[in-house]
């Protein structure tokens, strides 16, 4: 595609439900990032792939928090057992490599009832 | 820790005047700083990036500037449209090896235009 995408745009669960969300990076970006973005503030940085591998993961806030990318390209945040606290917006962003500009996504809203 | 702060946290301006925001930044060791706009409801669009060695950057009727001794940078809007309204997010980027761009985001400035 033409851009980063995201899938779902907006998510609803309960609290202590599982849920996943998917990340389609710009074709031949090899880095992928994911943020986290609170109402009012700026994004906080979760986790970056390059490749295959999660090379930074110090932005996960505990290990509810998991994120993949089997194949380098498709990323997949989980998040386990939601929490009131975890509704955001989760934004991904790709870049060409790794010090390249990173493009983001819409984001997906999530809300934890 | 690496913080990016940002001022005023929003302003109402009327359309056709100028705006300037700021950023104050503690983030080392730096690599670029970029100015975002964030629509409601949309990811961060990349407005402008400055290195070090850089003092100043257009694109179109932005203008951001970069004080690398005193870490501050500001973004100028000139003669504002309605469609400047937005989040103006100031985002500098600190070298992390092979851990990739790891950015530090700021808070944001809300701004809207009003006719």
């Amino acid at each position: 595609g033409a851009g980063v995408s995201q899938t779902p745009s907006n998510k609803v669960t309960e609290k202590g439900k599982y849920v996943e969300l998917r990340c389609d990076p710009i074709s031949g970006h090899t880095a992928l990032y994911w943020y986290r973005q609170s109402l009012g503030q700026g994004p906080e940085f979760l986790i970056y792939f390059q490749g295959t591998g999660a090379a930074d993961d110090s932005g996960l806030p505990n290990d509810r928090f998991f994120a993949v990318r089997p194949e380098g390209s498709v990323s997949t945040l989980k998040i386990q057992r939601t929490e009131r606290g975890d509704s955001a917006v989760y934004l991904c962003a790709s870049s060409f490599n790794t010090d390249g500009e990173q493009y983001f996504g819409p984001g997906t809203r999530l809300t934890v009832t | 820790k690496n913080q990016v702060e940002q001022s005023p946290q929003s302003l109402i301006i009327l359309e056709g005047k100028n705006c300037t925001l700021q950023c104050n930044y503690t983030v080392s060791p730096f690599s670029n700083l970029r100015w975002y706009k964030q629509d409601t409801g949309r990811g961060p669009v990349s407005l402008t990036i400055m290195t070090f060695s850089e003092n100043t950057k257009s694109n179109g009727r932005y203008t951001a500037t970069l004080d690398a001794d005193t870490k501050q940078s500001s973004l100028h809007i000139t003669a504002s449209q309605l469609s400047d309204s937005a989040s103006y997010i100031c985002v500098v980027s600190a070298k992390s090896g092979a851990a990739g761009n790891k950015l530090t985001f700021g808070g944001g400035t809300r701004v809207l235009v009003k006719p």
